[in-house]
């Protein structure tokens, strides 16, 4: 099944312990992204990735760390949480043709992970 | 900057009813614009899209959606709601590696 795997789920954890959140895409999806889910606010994207070894921030990246090693792995890393870092957070996925610039491509997304920081 | 409004927050309707959640968008070119929906505990799933051509779109679930470019909006309808379709919407527009989305509207179904 073509999906798009976040963990864990749910995260409790305490300001300073770093932590990271793991997504893993089956399609061969070339471009992957993060957002975070806030009440009255929509979805905001953290960072992307527009293919392996290529990120680039999003609208809200402070706190934040990413990497792409692999095409099919986009983990999201919090090096040291604070408690406004609490969220629901997405993993998404898209293919990506070479050279098309229209950007006329579905978002796969993953489950969430909510993410508490005391 | 493009941007998207759902006016909405809550909205609730009574089981067999007719269903609009509005959206409205600022975006500078022809836009790509989508609607998804979010169960609980589930991600966002895609209800629809439209990218070009008629601007009155099907998705999936019996939901359908109205582009007007004259009113900038993206208003999404359905003929009559099930108790399944208790969720939260979201409306998006832009490309893939820029979308912009609503601050959603949650829906409540009465029986």
């Amino acid at each position: 099944e073509a999906q798009v795997t976040q963990n864990p789920r749910y995260l409790i954890t305490v300001t300073g312990k770093k932590l990271t959140v793991t997504c893993s895409q089956n399609m061969n999806h070339e471009y992957m992204s993060w957002y975070r889910q806030d009440p009255g606010l929509g979805l905001r994207q953290i960072y992307y990735s527009m293919n392996v070894e290529v990120t680039d921030k999003g609208d809200v990246p402070e706190g934040y760390k990413v990497s792409r090693k692999e095409k099919r792995n986009f983990p999201l890393i919090l090096e040291s949480p604070s408690p406004n870092q609490t969220s629901l957070y997405f993993c998404a996925s898209s293919p990506s043709r070479q050279g098309d610039v229209s950007g006329a491509n579905v978002l796969t997304f993953g489950a969430g992970s909510r993410l508490t920081v005391l | 900057a493009q941007s998207v409004t759902q006016p909405d927050i809550h909205i609730t309707v009574s089981e067999g009813a007719s269903l609009e959640l509005r959206c409205n968008y600022s975006y500078g070119a022809t836009p790509y614009l989508f609607w998804y929906v979010q169960s609980p505990g589930q991600g966002l799933q895609l209800l629809l899209k439209y990218f070009s051509g008629d601007t009155l779109v099907q998705g999936i679930k019996g939901f359908e959606a109205e582009f007007k470019r004259s009113q900038s909006s993206f208003n999404l309808r359905k003929p009559s709601v099930h108790w399944s379709d208790a969720a939260e919407y979201f409306c998006a527009v832009g490309a893939y590696y820029d979308m912009r989305f609503g601050a959603g509207t949650r829906l409540t179904v009465k029986p």
